[in-house]
């Protein structure tokens, strides 16, 4: 079964700096990877995703992911944050001929002015 | 992107009403859908996979005579929670399943709703 590792609980990152969010997967053949934005109070919206192909993929918001297969990773990159960018961000997988999800706990972005 | 709304965004009911979430598709066809929960701070969890046409599959450890669910058409799904109690009260989350392409050219996503929050008294 797949699995997904969002290993920081909080980011807090100074507005115009760059972001980093990491992303772990474990899944034995090449997965769907996605990543997702939820502001407070809000449903999911749908920053980038990744199928096959180029490994690195843009998203929107300025947002772009990079998938590694030798590290199992898909870690989603801005160059300059801005306030609105605060919010959670969660990873997910899907492989393993299910169509359902697996996701990471979510990363909360902090962003200060 | 597609879009996928849910109906109410927010509901306050008193213990033992029930109270039913709408979810539809806008512009396009979801065979399946699906229904989350998430508590405070915490990610999604997935409560039922709803198909069209067919009876929805529960996860383990939810009640599916509490949690009704009906998916009538290929573009709305709906979540009623029968005899609602305070522990009930939570954000409820739907997403829909869009597969584009086809064969091995197939991708597929799932668009979420806005979410609900119900509050039960």
């Amino acid at each position: 079964a797949q699995s997904v590792t969002q290993p920081d609980i909080h980011i807090t990152v100074s507005e115009g700096a760059s972001l980093e969010l990491r992303c772990n997967y474990s899944y034995g053949a090449t997965p769907y990877l996605f990543w997702y934005v939820q502001s407070p109070g809000q449903g999911l919206q749908l920053l980038l995703k990744y199928f096959s192909g180029d490994t690195l993929v843009q998203g929107i918001k300025g947002f772009e992911a990079e998938f590694k297969r030798s590290q199992s990773s898909f870690n989603l990159r801005k160059p300059s944050v801005h306030w609105s960018d605060a919010a959670e961000y969660f990873c997910a997988v899907v492989g393993g001929g299910s169509y359902i999800p697996t996701f990471g706990r979510g990363t909360s972005l902090i962003v200060h002015p | 992107g597609a879009v996928v709304s849910q109906h109410p965004s927010w509901v306050i009911c008193k213990s033992g009403t029930s109270v039913k979430i709408e979810c539809r598709s806008l512009d396009f066809q979801a065979t399946t859908m699906f229904w989350y929960r998430q508590f405070p701070k915490q990610s999604l969890m997935l409560m039922a996979t709803s198909n069209e046409g067919s009876k929805a599959t529960y996860e383990q450890g939810v009640e599916k005579d509490k949690f009704l669910i009906n998916h009538a058409s290929l573009t709305l799904s709906t979540l009623t929670v029968t005899s609602a109690h305070p522990e009930d009260s939570s954000f409820y989350i739907c997403s829909a399943r869009e597969v584009g392409g086809t064969g091995s050219s197939a991708v597929e996503t799932q668009y979420f709703g806005p979410g609900t929050r119900l509050l039960v008294l």
